[in-house]
């Protein structure tokens, strides 16, 4: 079992459309981290968090550290949301541990 | 400059040849990582430098790997020897002061490495 698991694996939807993007991991952290990897392979750092909500325009990432979850939101999606978005965990370490992606597709 | 810079972008060698793989981080950033992403795979972490702390080499996939970081600040991955398997998109990353466990981490736009 991986530590970090994601889903859905892969997601489309019609522009518009409310978005979710669940994350759950298995080892004890103190912060996790949400990242948006596009076509050309780039990555961006979307979100660290250690509890609570975070919100940065259409997006919004939660946490709940008792339950080992994290979601990512993305409201009135648009096509160049289309990415895959990485769920990232450090163990207690200065290692990142992946989660392997969901790959969205927003069709308009 | 105002963003993680990795040198070259694409990389194509044959096989058995080494090659050096360069990453400029943010001007003071003192954390730097390099990770790699074979292709449909996940990222997979290799080596975290740290001020001038021992680098944690422990994701090193064989001693063929290695990497430096001159001053602190300009890092190079190198591999020798390479095999087709070591073919992947190679990425760098930094941030200010400790790491992820309290930091976001800026990523540059990786080199593309093809081993034929």
């Amino acid at each position: 079992k991986n530590e970090v698991e994601q889903s859905p694996q892969n997601l489309t939807a019609q522009e518009g459309e409310f978005i979710t993007i669940n994350c759950s991991y298995s080892v004890g952290i103190s912060a996790l981290h949400w990242l948006q990897q596009h076509p050309g392979g780039g990555i961006v750092s979307l979100f660290m968090l250690s509890s609570g909500k975070k919100k940065h325009g259409r997006l919004i990432a939660t946490i709940n550290i008792q339950e080992k979850h994290s979601s990512l939101h993305i409201t009135a999606s648009h096509p160049r949301d289309s990415a895959v978005y990485i769920c990232a965990v450090p163990p207690n370490t200065d290692k990142l541990i992946f989660g392997t992606g969901t790959r969205l597709q927003v069709f308009p | 400059g105002a963003g993680v810079s990795q040198s070259p972008s694409n990389k194509v060698t044959e096989k058995g040849k080494d090659v050096e793989l360069r990453c400029d981080p943010i001007s003071g950033h003192t954390a730097l990582y390099w990770y790699r992403q074979s292709l449909g795979q996940g990222l997979e972490f290799l080596i975290y430098f740290q001020g001038n702390s021992a680098p944690d080499k422990s994701g090193l996939p064989s001693d063929r790997f290695s990497a430096e970081r001159t001053g602190g600040s300009v890092s190079t991955l190198t591999i020798q020897r390479t095999q087709q398997e070591d073919s992947a998109v190679y990425l760098c990353a930094s941030s200010i002061r400790t790491g992820p466990t309290n930091e976001k981490l800026f990523f540059g736009s990786g080199t593309q490495l093809s081993v034929l």
